[in-house]
């Protein structure tokens, strides 16, 4: 079970839009950055947002993220079929309120279906 | 642009040390920090630790004990090394670049199986 709760999958058409929740806790997201990781199978896994809201050079600005209290959303606009992947949220966890989750923390990834 | 390229033994026998390199290249190696990550068949990213560019490291938990992750400046490297490996640590590592609260590059993974 992942530390971040993302959901499994999420699907919509070309041209729409759709958001991903990541869900955490007070030791981590609720006090560190969140980044989103975009994956297609095989490759190298992508950055697309970094402290919460940034874009890196390079990713359109289809793709926004936000972050209110313990949770975070990626939003994409405009879908397209190149978009289909699995996407990641990750913080990193204080270890606060449990030693042993020091360290980077991950969701368990959301499956991206462009009908 | 920079890149990342793990190498080494894809299958290793169970209780024999797991050891990969991450080869950088497009840029330097130092002054930043750099990571393995690994995700076992069907499970979420793990984190396994990191090392600074001056050497400090810091490992998750979970494998305290059994990880070193060491740096190689001259070849522009950084190592992994999981000794008692089990089925357990089959799964595809990836090697990261560290830097301000994101991973900003990432290999392609390799995926590592532990098997006799």
């Amino acid at each position: 079970q992942s530390v971040l709760t993302q959901p499994p999958s999420v699907s919509a058409a070309p041209g729409q839009k759709v958001t991903i929740s990541c869900s955490g806790s007070s030791s981590n997201i609720g006090s560190k950055y969140v980044s989103w990781y975009q994956h297609v199978p095989g490759t190298a896994p992508k950055l697309l947002i970094y402290d919460n809201d940034k874009r890196p050079s390079g990713i359109p600005d289809r793709f926004s993220g936000s972050k209110s209290g313990t949770s975070a959303t990626l939003g994409i606009t405009g879908l397209q079929t190149g978009d289909e992947a699995v996407y990641y949220c990750g913080t990193w966890d204080t270890g606060t309120w449990d030693p042993s989750l020091r360290g980077w923390v991950f969701g368990g990834g959301t499956e991206l279906t462009v009908l | 642009q920079v890149q990342l390229q793990e190498s080494g033994p894809r299958l290793v026998k169970p209780s024999e040390t797991l050891s990969l390199t991450c080869t950088v290249s497009g840029g330097s190696i130092n002054g930043y920090n750099w990571g393995w990550i690994r995700q076992s068949p069907g499970k979420e990213l793990v984190w396994i630790g990191k090392i600074a560019y001056h050497g400090h490291t810091e490992y998750s938990r979970s494998f305290e004990g059994r990880v070193t992750i060491s740096l190689d400046s001259s070849n522009n490297q950084f190592s992994l090394s999981l000794i008692s490996a089990t089925a357990a640590d089959t799964a595809v590592y990836y090697c990261v670049r560290d830097l301000d609260w994101k991973n900003d590059y990432w290999s392609q993974g390799t995926l590592v199986t532990v098997s006799s």
